[in-house]
């Protein structure tokens, strides 16, 4: 199986930078993903990690060490829009090529 | 990017009616989608996994004659709950896989109100 590890919660305030910790276990890494969620709608992808390093997208970075079963995702001068929910996953090539998502972090942005 | 169209947006149902949810992909075949549910603040479980032209396989805890999934084509699988109750009621979304290193790709989710 897959254990997939994040905060719960995390406050930021707007212009400031952020980064959300996940730590997973899995018998057949196969990439992970991180996706932004806002309450209601459907969960829009924002990286893929499959190698170890940095991902760098405009505001958003995904970091990645698979020897230590780690990532993160770092967003720069926090917007009030980046209030969300951010999810980590992990596709497990043992598993169908499923993800796996862990519980989410919502992200509170404040003036 | 590939565009999953997910269909209702939202339903409300009468408790033990059955409510059918269709997950299509529109520009490329889905070799395999993934059903999960969402109950409010937290985050998206997996329900089952369907592959064209199989029987799906479900998850622990998810009962296969409740939850009937069809995927008939490379471009369509229906989620069906059978006799519904208002505990079904949730955040129902689709995501459909192509294969290879791509990312799973989602639809828009159906916001099931079961009364």
């Amino acid at each position: 199986g897959q254990n997939i590890d994040q905060p719960t919660e995390m406050t930021a305030t707007e212009g400031a930078i952020v980064q959300i910790n996940c730590t997973y276990q899995t018998s057949g890494f196969n990439g992970l993903f991180w996706y932004q969620q806002h309450a209601g709608e459907a969960p829009t992808f924002l990286s893929y990690n499959v190698l170890d390093g940095l991902e760098e997208k405009g505001r958003f970075s995904s970091f990645l060490s698979r020897s230590k079963g780690y990532s993160y995702l770092l967003l720069k001068e926090l917007q009030m829009k980046d209030s969300a929910s951010y999810l980590c996953a992990v596709r497990d090539y043992n598993a169908g090529n499923m993800l796996t998502f862990g519980g989410g972090t919502r992200l509170m942005v404040k003036p | 990017g590939a565009v999953v169209s997910q269909h209702p947006s939202w339903v409300i149902c009468k408790s033990g009616t059955s409510v059918k949810i269709e997950c299509r992909s529109l520009d490329f075949q889905a070799t395999t989608m993934f059903w999960y549910r969402q109950f409010p603040k937290q985050s998206l479980m997996l329900m089952a996994t369907s592959n064209e032209g199989s029987k799906a396989t479900y998850e622990q805890g998810v009962e296969k004659d409740k939850f009937l999934i069809n995927h008939a084509s490379l471009t369509l699988s229906t989620l069906t709950v059978t006799s519904a109750h208002p505990e079904d009621s949730s955040f129902y979304i689709c995501s459909a896989y192509t294969g290879g290193e791509t990312e799973a790709f989602f639809g828009q989710g159906t916001r099931l109100t079961v009364v």
